[in-house]
């Protein structure tokens, strides 16, 4: 079956700007991650959706993100007033349960970039 | 909170020879899970193997397989036979089994050569 989606896969804003990130997960997983990259540097935790609601968002780095999930599916990572230190991968996983030790699919990432 | 170490930041390997890459990590917890994932150029995660920490037996899978030391909190990843396909960015993470999010360690950039 199909693996986890994201788009755009670059994208490239202005500070100041928003910009809005998108995750179709794998059919059925109920359990959804964000992830983000910087540059040369591993996987930092954002947010864990199970269905629609997020039990840890403690990973968030400001107010500036949020993000939200509908229909137990799609998730859009959403960042306002975009600062350049936000440049990095964002990463979407899902995995196909709560989350307890299962392993997580990942999708192809996000490249922003914010000029 | 959990911690993980990945004290290689690069290694390079003959094709057709052995490799391992080295991940510790530090917890209280007693069950957890333990995952190396590469990531090639395309950015795409691949999940590589996984241990749980309640099984003593190590995990395998083809060409690839771990040392799970969990009174010593190591996990090493040992490739045998290295191909050149194997060459990517190699992460190990922790799970816990009652959270969610999975700690990742800084990654081993793998170079296989021919």
């Amino acid at each position: 079956g199909a693996g986890v989606s994201q788009s755009p896969s670059n994208k490239v804003t202005e500070k100041g700007k928003d910009v809005e990130l998108r995750c179709d997960p794998i059919s059925g997983h109920t359990a959804l991650y964000w992830y983000r990259q910087s540059l040369g540097q591993g996987l930092e935790f954002l947010i864990y959706f199970q269905g629609n609601s997020a039990p840890d968002k403690s990973g968030l780095p400001s107010d500036r993100f949020s993000a939200e999930r509908t229909g137990g599916s799609v998730s859009t990572l959403t960042i306002q007033r975009t600062q350049q230190e936000d440049s990095a991968v964002y990463l979407c996983a899902s995995s196909s349960n709560r989350g307890l030790g299962e392993t997580q699919y990942f999708g192809p990432g996000t490249r922003l970039l914010v000029l | 909170a959990q911690t993980v170490t990945q004290s290689q930041p690069e290694m390079s390997v003959q094709e057709a020879e052995t490799v391992t890459l080295s991940c510790t990590y530090d917890t209280s917890e007693s069950n957890y899970y333990l995952f190396w994932y590469k990531q090639p150029p395309s950015r795409q995660m691949i999940l590589v193997i996984r241990q749980e920490a309640y099984k003593q037996q190590n995990a395998t899978e083809n060409r690839f397989s771990v040392n799970f030391q969990k009174a010593a909190k190591s996990f090493s990843l040992k490739i045998s036979d290295s191909q050149l396909g194997d060459t990517a960015m190699y992460f190990c993470a922790f799970g816990q089994s009652s959270g969610s999010r999975l700690t990742f360690g800084e990654g081993t950039q793998l170079t296989v050569n021919p």
